[in-house]
């Protein structure tokens, strides 16, 4: 167990529909990063957020977006969800960007 | 651009075997290295992490090694077990440009027979 909780564990929408994911830190930890895996792909960086702040971003568009909260809560948005867009969702915690990231144990998104 | 690949893809071997999965990375400016474990339709457990100026990491039955200077990494793992078959994936952090995020393999698929 890393602690790093996600929620839910499985989702399914539909084209054009909007979804909240939500990811709770382990203890003591400031940075979360999101990442989207696609079935048989490795983890793609989506963003990282450390003290509430956005500092650092991969090759996403603007619909994807997220917030960080004073507890280290987080959560991923997804605007106008695309049929692509079905992929596990990880979040990771750590205490700085170097250090061991903790990963949750995903959101399996399923987009029809 | 940092760019990593595993090697095999895919490993089958029967239990007890001594192993070693691979892992090879492009651009030598790495903060460090991490081995993760997935198990199908999970998430990521986190099984070493190798800083830069380190040469290898041991736990229990797993030892990494990282060599920066020729890009590559190996994973192994020593007298395996059933419970250890899954999906292994290393990642390295770069230390220049964007240092946020990971650099993923695609992994390596572990089945070990009993």
């Amino acid at each position: 167990e890393t602690g790093v909780t996600q929620s839910p564990t499985h989702l399914i929408k539909t084209r054009g529909q909007q979804v909240t994911l939500r990811c709770s830190s382990q203890s003591g930890h400031n940075t979360v990063s999101w990442y989207q895996q696609a079935l048989g792909q490795g983890p793609q960086f989506i963003f990282q957020y450390y003290r509430e702040e956005e500092n650092g971003r991969g090759n996403f568009p603007p619909r994807f977006s997220g917030l960080q909260f004073p507890n280290y809560s987080s959560e991923l948005n997804v605007n106008a969800l695309e049929l692509d867009d079905s992929a596990l969702y990880l979040c990771a915690s750590g205490g700085s960007s170097t250090d061991t990231q903790y990963f949750g144990p995903g959101t399996r998104l399923t987009v029809l | 651009k940092q760019e990593v690949t595993q090697i095999p893809a895919a490993l089958s071997v029967p239990e007890g075997e001594n192993l070693v999965l691979n892992c090879s990375f492009t651009d030598s400016a790495i903060y460090n290295l991490q081995w993760f474990r997935q198990d199908p339709g999970k998430g990521l457990t986190s099984l070493l992490l190798i800083q830069s100026s380190q040469r290898e990491q041991t736990s229990g039955r797993l030892n990494a090694s990282l060599d920066k200077s020729s890009g590559r990494s190996t994973l192994y793992i020593a007298a395996s077990q059933p419970g250890d078959s899954a999906t292994y994936l290393c990642a390295v952090r770069p230390s220049a440009g964007n240092n946020r995020k990971l650099i993923w393999g695609l992994g390596t698929s572990l089945a070990v027979n009993p």
